[in-house]
């Protein structure tokens, strides 16, 4: 257990339609990564957060949005959903900046 | 954009046998980091290595990172089925903010 938490485990949606992946950090860690991982593309750094300011930004789509709150967790926000959005959705937490990430047991989001 | 190729991509091998997995970029990293992931959780880091050169070993696995910090290999030595799982290189920017890259994964299979 690296003690970082997703939820939801499984989300099955519809195309067009919206969803909301939540992560808790470790306690006392900072940062707050999300990736994407799909069969064809592999693990994809999408967006990291760093005491509720983004710091960095990857392959990340206008569509999908994240934030992090005063308490450190953070939410992704996927909307306009496509059959290609289905993946595994992860989260991981630093203690600073560039420290060891440590990843959450993930979200499997298909889009029918 | 930064590539790391990881090769083989699949691997199947019978216990107590030998292996080695690569992991292959142009680009010079500031570290580099190994992780295994099983299905259903998300990537667990084994080690990270940060000096060109450097051979770390952690029990029957052996990392080095290549001396112009661009490549990495992972030997496994006895293979036992417990080691089962997707193997991801990972890479970290040189400069900047340091972001991960991660190769495509080797899916490493043990049979008894």
């Amino acid at each position: 257990d690296s003690g970082v938490t997703q939820t939801p485990k499984h989300l099955i949606t519809a195309t067009g339609q919206r969803v909301t992946l939540r992560c808790s950090p470790r306690s006392g860690d900072l940062s707050v990564y999300w990736y994407q991982q799909s069969l064809d593309q592999g693990l994809q750094f999408l967006i990291q957060y760093y005491n509720g300011e983004e710091r960095a930004k990857g392959n990340i789509l206008e569509r999908f949005s994240a934030q992090q709150f005063p308490d450190l967790h953070s939410e992704l926000n996927l909307s306009s959903l496509e059959l290609g959005d289905s993946a595994l959705y992860f989260c991981a937490s630093s203690t600073n900046m560039v420290g060891t990430q440590y990843f959450g047991p993930g979200t499997r989001l298909t889009v029918l | 954009t930064q590539l790391l190729e990881q090769s083989p991509q699949f691997l199947s091998i019978q216990e107590g046998e030998n292996l080695t997995v690569y992991c292959n970029s142009s680009s010079v990293f500031s570290s580099l980091q190994w992780y295994r992931q099983e299905p259903g959780e998300g990537p667990v880091l084994l080690v990270t290595v940060v000096t060109g050169g450097e051979v770390k070993k952690l029990k029957r696995l052996t990392f080095q990172f290549g001396d112009a910090r661009k490549d990495s290999s992972l030997h496994i030595t006895a293979a036992q089925p417990g080691d089962t799982g997707l193997y991801l290189c990972a890479g970290a920017q040189m400069f900047g903010k340091r972001q991960l890259t991660f190769g495509s994964g080797t899916q490493l299979t043990v049979l008894p």
